[in-house]
């Protein structure tokens, strides 16, 4: 495993429709992250798993979006009825709980979404 | 609520010029702070953290940073500027909901 993989990394849709991004972290790590990067913006956080528990997620833009990790390894987020101003990239990241709370963060290289 | 702010969008330097990049924290706790680095088309990559040790922290590549509770302050060093440098240098914090806030980023341009 070399690293934290996003699929897929351009998404291209229309405005109202419906897309699913994947995350899968690298295999050992049980926590997971959603951040959502404009241009010219740092990486915003949306949310996060740890194992298959989303412990936080009041963070989510809109009801629009919606994360899960159902068997705590991979994880979708999904933006339903979509719009011009949630194109950006979105980035997934992982860590380990391990000793410390503040572990790193391994992050993917993220899908980019365009909305016409 | 914690943030962190990059003063300077776009810092250029010359080639084997010092780089410092400068971020400020805003917390009323010690806050656990980080130095990422986002090459074009990649994803960040950690460069440093500090995690109330020792205030002087030293990273990949060279570079580190100093944490200055008196100035809030975490700014980001390197002596020498390689063009290899040349990338988005993001300053975050973490707050005990383990939750990361990042700066909006700082250009780094290393001139030859």
């Amino acid at each position: 495993d070399t690293g934290v993989s996003q699929d897929p990394r351009h998404k291209i849709t229309k405005r109202g429709q419906n897309v699913t991004f994947r995350c899968d972290p690298i295999s050992e790590h049980n926590r997971l992250y959603w951040y959502r990067q404009t241009l010219g913006q740092g990486p915003e956080f949306l949310t996060y798993f740890q194992n298959e528990a989303q412990l936080e997620k009041s963070r989510l833009l809109s009801d629009r979006f919606s994360a899960e990790r159902p068997k705590g390894s991979f994880s979708t987020l999904e933006i339903q009825r979509t719009e011009q101003g949630d194109s950006a990239m979105y980035l997934c990241a992982s860590s380990s709980r391990g000793t410390s709370d503040w572990n790193e963060q391994f992050f993917g290289p993220g899908t980019r979404l365009t909305v016409l | 609520a914690q943030s962190v702010t990059q003063l300077g969008s776009h810092v250029s330097v010359s080639e084997g010029a010092l780089v410092l990049l400068r971020c400020n924290y805003s917390s009323s706790v010690p806050p656990y702070l980080f130095w990422y680095v986002q090459y074009p088309n990649q994803g960040l990559q950690l460069l440093l953290k500090y995690t109330s040790a020792a205030t002087l922290v030293k990273g990949i590549n060279g570079f580190e940073a100093e944490f200055k509770k008196s100035e809030t302050s975490f700014h980001l060093t390197k002596p020498s500027a390689h063009m290899s440098d040349a990338a988005e240098y993001f300053c975050a914090v973490i707050n005990t909901g383990n939750q990361f806030y990042f700066g909006t980023g700082t250009s780094l341009t290393v001139i030859p």
